[in-house]
């Protein structure tokens, strides 16, 4: 059974604060990660995809990935409240970037 | 570009009735998807086309959904007969098979099955 599993929260952090997700994921041969944000009501949006260990930056946001641990982390820099939403974690399986499995979310709230 | 579009946004119906869910991908696309996400399962992926043809659907949960692509611009997801346990929101996607990772979501459409 592939899985991919994270906190579901809340996780609240106060304005101006680092948030840190995680995120485990069952399979070995997991070749491509994603963080997806999803508003209440609304579609995922992809904000990181990282396939090497280490770390990658865009902006605010840092994935880390660590495959011999099996875990891809999301930090999140300089929180703000238009941060708050849940956070999808998906792993690709089966090579590609066509089949993900996706952890149920950690809903992430930035008060001010 | 529009985006992905979904049709309806939403739909209420009884039990026992057909569903048709609407898809329009991204133009240029090669890639479809549909997923069904709720409280209880999450993000699900279903089924999903490469250049209009079926290549995993081993996520559709029986043989009362069923899904078609008959050209490069239009999906269906089917439901038949609709039972109150398929309430859920489907989304579809869509990705660039040329050097795109993305997959690009559309608004969802949100079904009751009363």
């Amino acid at each position: 059974q592939k899985e991919v599993e994270q906190n579901s929260g809340p996780l609240s952090v106060p304005e101006g604060a680092i948030a840190s997700l995680n995120c485990t994921y069952s399979d070995r041969g997991s070749q491509s990660f994603f963080w997806y944000r999803q508003y209440s009501g609304k579609s995922p949006e992809l904000i990181m995809f990282i396939y090497s260990n280490g770390d990658k930056e865009d902006g605010r946001f840092t994935a880390q990935l660590n495959k011999a641990s099996q875990y891809v982390s999301l930090l999140i820099r300089d929180s703000q409240p238009s941060d708050s939403a849940t956070y999808l974690c998906a792993a690709s399986f089966s090579g590609g970037y066509n089949k993900l499995i996706f952890g149920a979310g950690t809903r992430l709230a930035v008060h001010p | 570009d529009a985006g992905v579009i979904q049709s309806p946004r939403h739909e209420v119906t009884e039990m026992g009735q057909e569903v048709t869910l609407r898809c329009k991908p991204i133009s240029g696309h090669d890639y479809l998807f549909w997923y069904r996400q709720t409280m209880m399962r999450g993000l699900e992926l279903l089924i999903y086309f490469n250049n209009n043809v079926p290549i995993d659907d081993s996520g559709m949960p029986e043989d009362r959904f069923s899904a078609k692509m008959p050209n490069a611009s239009f999906s269906t997801l089917k439901i038949q007969p609709s039972e109150p346990r398929d309430s859920a929101v489907y989304f579809c996607a869509s990705r660039s098979g040329t050097g795109g990772y993305e997959q690009y979501f559309g608004p969802g459409t949100r079904l009751t099955v009363t």
